[in-house]
């Protein structure tokens, strides 16, 4: 069975500094995995999907993820936290066994101080 | 072009009532998904319909349900409202939902709030 943790539901960034979400999967196969935004009171925006064509994926508003089979990881990353950065970030898995079914994380809340 | 629009915003009602909750996709989208948002928790897959078939369906009672209409426009029903059943939920669309690696884009929501 899928399954998918996010590790840490806050975490707060300075403006400028670094910004790693963290994403840890569950699956028996080959997975696909994605990352979403979400704003206040929005529905999710997609930034990057990994679909195995390459471990290192660019997404958009600058942020990237790593595919790491071996921790079975996939974290967010952006080498300089905006505060338009603020919102909560979902992780989340597919399997061609489940079709078109995404199963998220339980989101992480991310905060930009000034 | 126009995303996925969901209707109505907001919604209020009150326990035991039925509501249905409208969802377009963006144009040229064949397949739509229903997702289930409760406050603080990730969103949870209620259903998946591709040409107007049911193609998966998530741990949920029989009180919801669903169906695509031939514009590939859907409606999500749910009978017999509990206070449980609050939750923001969300309209997904992608182009064929047949395939995982399949994008989905999603809608703004409907917030559903249950007294």
């Amino acid at each position: 069975a899928q399954s998918v943790t996010q590790l840490g539901s806050h975490v707060s960034v300075s403006e400028g500094a670094l910004v790693l979400l963290r994403c840890n999967y569950s699956s028996s196969v080959p997975p696909y995995l994605f990352w979403y935004v979400q704003y206040p009171n929005q529905g999710l925006q997609l930034l990057l999907k990994y679909t195995s064509a390459a471990t290192l994926v660019k997404g958009i508003n600058g942020f990237e993820a790593e595919f790491k089979k071996s921790e079975t990881s996939f974290h967010l990353t952006k080498p300089s936290a905006h505060m338009s950065d603020a919102a909560e970030y979902f992780c989340a898995v597919s399997e061609r066994e489940y079709g078109n079914k995404l199963v998220f994380g339980a989101g992480t809340i991310l905060r930009v101080k000034s | 072009d126009a995303g996925v629009t969901q209707s109505p915003t907001h919604l209020i009602k009150t326990r035991g009532q039925q509501v249905t909750l409208r969802c377009s996709p963006i144009s040229g989208h064949k397949s739509v998904s229903w997702y289930q948002q409760v406050l603080g928790q990730g969103p949870q897959f209620i259903f998946q319909y591709y040409e107007k078939e049911e193609r998966g369906r998530g741990n949920f009672p029989d009180r919801f349900s669903a169906r695509q209409f031939p514009n590939y426009s859907s409606e999500l029903n749910v009978n017999a409202l509990l206070l449980g059943d609050s939750a923001l939920y969300l309209c997904a669309s992608s182009e064929t939902g047949a395939g995982f690696a399949d994008t989905q884009y999603f809608g703004p929501g409907t917030r559903l709030t249950v007294l």
